[in-house]
């Protein structure tokens, strides 16, 4: 158990639909990233919060959208949904900001499966 | 950005070593290294991370040569439990991981 908790674990809905995507945090961790990962594809860097800020984004598309709450929470929104939406959603998290001086160690949930029918 | 150059896949027999290689020829010199696990439909695992030279954890070696532009992960002794996908990571700029298609790692009885 990777203390990182994601729900739901599966989701199934229509295109044109909208979605939100939940990640709680190990305890302490102040970063939080997402990654989206289609049927045998590598993970794809969405975007990085750091504690409540965005910090960076990644291959995020404009129907996607996040925040991190002020428990450090953090929600992705998926609006718009397209069968090519259809993919593993990632969470992780880490104590610090990557870049600040040598690497930590990224911790990552078990993942959404999101299928767009 | 340090690029990184892995093979797609590599086949392997229970119970031997395995090395994997990873190559990163503009790998900055802040910039660690790090190898994660992933199992099918679950999140990557970290695994082992070094700077230089060599690192041993319970359960893999990472050799780092001198000139840091390439780094091997060892795994002694693989089982079937071990048939993963293996990312090598190096640095994280502007606060990112980037992973790449990792190696695919199939281990046979």
């Amino acid at each position: 158990d990777s203390g990182v908790t994601q729900t739901p674990k599966h989701l199934i809905t229509a295109t044109g639909q909208r979605v939100t995507l939940r990640c709680s945090p190990r305890s302490g961790d102040l970063s939080v990233y997402w990654y989206q990962q289609s049927l045998d594809q590598g993970l794809q860097f969405l975007i990085h919060y750091y504690n409540g800020e965005e910090r960076a984004k990644g291959n995020i598309l404009e129907r996607f959208s996040a925040q991190q709450f002020p428990d450090l929470h953090s929600e992705l929104n998926l609006s718009s949904l397209e069968l090519g939406d259809s993919a593993l959603y990632f969470c992780a998290s880490s104590v610090e900001p990557q870049g600040f001086g040598g690497n930590t160690e990224a911790f990552f949930g078990q993942g959404t499966r999101l299928t767009v029918v | 950005l340090a690029k990184t150059t892995q093979p797609i896949s590599m086949d392997s027999y229970e119970g031997q070593e395995v090395n994997i290689t990873c190559s990163h020829n503009n790998i900055a010199t802040n910039d660690y290294i790090t190898w994660y696990q992933q199992f099918p439909s679950q999140g990557p695992r970290f695994i082992i991370q070094g700077y230089k030279t060599k690192v041993t954890n319970e359960v893999a070696s990472l050799f780092i040569p001198a000139d840091r532009k390439s780094s091997t992960l060892s795994l002694p002794r693989v089982s079937l439990s071990d048939t993963a996908v293996y990312y090598c990571l190096v640095g994280e700029p502007l606060n990112k991981f980037y992973f790449g298609s990792g190696t695919k790692l199939n281990v046979k009885p």
